[in-house]
């Protein structure tokens, strides 16, 4: 199976610990996209890599989030001093750059801050 | 700023019913407009698209126009099965804003038998 994959698939941690999630995009795709989904909700855009480069960060993403993607292959997305606001399910999605942008969802990790 | 709005659910049908989930939009541009199914356990599918105005996207028995004019892309299908059971995401991605998609806050389909 050539799709996105993500690691790890569920994540539980206590308030104030970091955390640290994979994303491996398919592997001709030249962008990689976050996003965060809560209950209910649709998925939010968080920031997202044109190769290695982040072009765009939504202001969803505090300073106690960062994301890199350092040989423009798979991404990381750390939480630092986690609080139980940031328990959600956290997708990654890869595409090629150009129009339609068709973006094709990983599964997901499901992060529980107790 | 780029929106989507869409209906709200949880919809339950019996199999072979019609079935609509309204979807609206805002865009500064002229976005694309996609349907995103998400079945029970998995991840986010796609199930169509279009990228212009009157495109028709079509896929297992389910279309969506794009109408420019009331800024719209509502998914319809003629009979629903069971197996359509899932929570469905319409959204918009828009090259003035770097691609990124927005959401709807999905509707949940349950069919019944």
């Amino acid at each position: 199976d050539t799709g996105v994959s993500q690691d790890p698939r569920h994540k539980i941690t206590k308030r104030g610990q970091n955390v640290t999630f994979r994303c491996d995009p398919i592997s001709e795709h030249n962008r990689l996209y976050w996003y965060r989904q809560t209950l209910g909700q649709g998925p939010e855009f968080l920031t997202y890599f044109q190769n290695e480069a982040q072009l765009e960060k939504s202001r969803l993403l505090s300073d106690r989030f960062s994301a890199e993607r350092p040989k423009g292959s798979f991404s990381t997305l750390e939480i630092q001093r986690t609080e139980q606001g940031d328990s959600a399910m956290y997708l990654c999605a890869s595409s090629l750059a150009g129009i339609p942008n068709e973006q094709f969802f990983g599964p997901g990790t499901r992060l529980t801050v107790l | 700023g780029d929106s989507v709005t869409q209906m709200e659910g949880p919809v339950t049908l019996s199999e072979e019913a019609f079935l609509t989930i309204n979807c609206t939009y805002t865009a500064t541009g002229y976005p694309s407009l996609f349907w995103y199914v998400q079945y029970p356990g998995e991840g986010l599918q796609l199930l169509l698209k279009a990228t212009k105005a009157d495109d028709k996207g079509s896929n297992k028995g389910f279309e969506a126009t794009y109408r420019k004019e009331t800024t719209s892309f509502h998914l319809e299908k003629g009979s629903v099965q069971v197996s359509d059971s899932a929570v469905y995401f319409c959204a918009l991605s828009d090259k003035n804003t770097g691609n990124q998609f927005y959401f709807g806050t999905g509707t949940s389909l349950t069919v019944i038998p």
